[in-house]
């Protein structure tokens, strides 16, 4: 059972345009959520995060927002840089656990 | 920042052996150490939690016995893949959380993995 999903395993995009990457989840219990970026046999790197107390989250080029009601958030890159290319991954956290569950990825590509 | 790092960044074994990964928090304490692996084009799964100085907790469908996990200091978590077989051939990924991070956003940190092939 797949609690948190990206639907999109692919998205291009022009570079100078905004990327916007989605997520869904089922689980009620998630509380908070991050997004990562990963590049092949690297680890993920932390890109930007948001509390379910909140509906949006900003840090530069990207913004998260979340929508509790419909479970589902998403990041915005806005411009898109061809540097931004790699895949990107959602992940959730349940109230009072540690452990992230993972989305299944998206791979973002910014085209020059 | 915080810097994981894992050793080796990637390993090709014979079948029926045993390949140990180490992951190691470089510039900060670990009390709790992830491990997940994740086959091509997939997700990263969750495989256990280590914890410092107890048993490790693992997922439901993860071989305990397989998957040998040691967490002896707070900066070192290993993991052990016992008899190892082709379909063991994964990217294993180490995770640690800062025990500074207490309720704060950013709390674990990945390394960079290890690619693991067993012929």
């Amino acid at each position: 059972d797949q609690q948190v999903k990206q639907n999109s395993p692919s998205l291009s995009v022009q570079e100078g345009r905004i990327s916007i990457l989605n997520c869904d989840y089922t689980n009620s219990m998630f509380d908070y959520f991050l997004w990562y970026k990963k590049y092949p046999a690297e680890g993920p790197t932390f890109l930007i995060s948001i509390s379910s107390i909140k509906d949006k989250n900003e840090d530069g080029r990207f913004t998260v927002f979340l929508n509790k009601s419909a479970k589902h958030l998403s990041l915005h890159i806005v411009p898109s840089q061809p540097g931004d290319s790699a895949v990107y991954f959602c992940a959730a956290r349940a109230s009072g656990t540690y452990k992230y569950i993972f989305g299944t990825g998206t791979r973002l590509k910014v085209l020059a | 920042g915080a810097v994981v790092s894992q050793h080796p960044s990637w390993v090709i074994c014979k079948s029926g052996t045993s390949v140990k990964i180490e992951c190691r928090s470089l510039d900060f304490q670990a009390t709790t150490m992830f491990w997940y692996r994740q086959f091509p084009k997939q997700s990263l799964m969750l495989m256990a939690t280590s914890n410092e100085g107890s048993k490790a907790t693992y997922e439901q469908g993860v071989e305990k016995d397989k998957f040998l996990i040691n967490h002896a200091s707070l900066t070192l978590s290993t993991l052990t893949v016992t008899s190892a077989h082709p379909e063991d051939s994964s990217f294993y990924i180490c995770s640690a959380r800062d025990h500074r991070g207490q309720g704060t956003y950013n709390e674990q940190f990945f390394g960079p993995g290890t690619r693991l092939t067993v012929l």
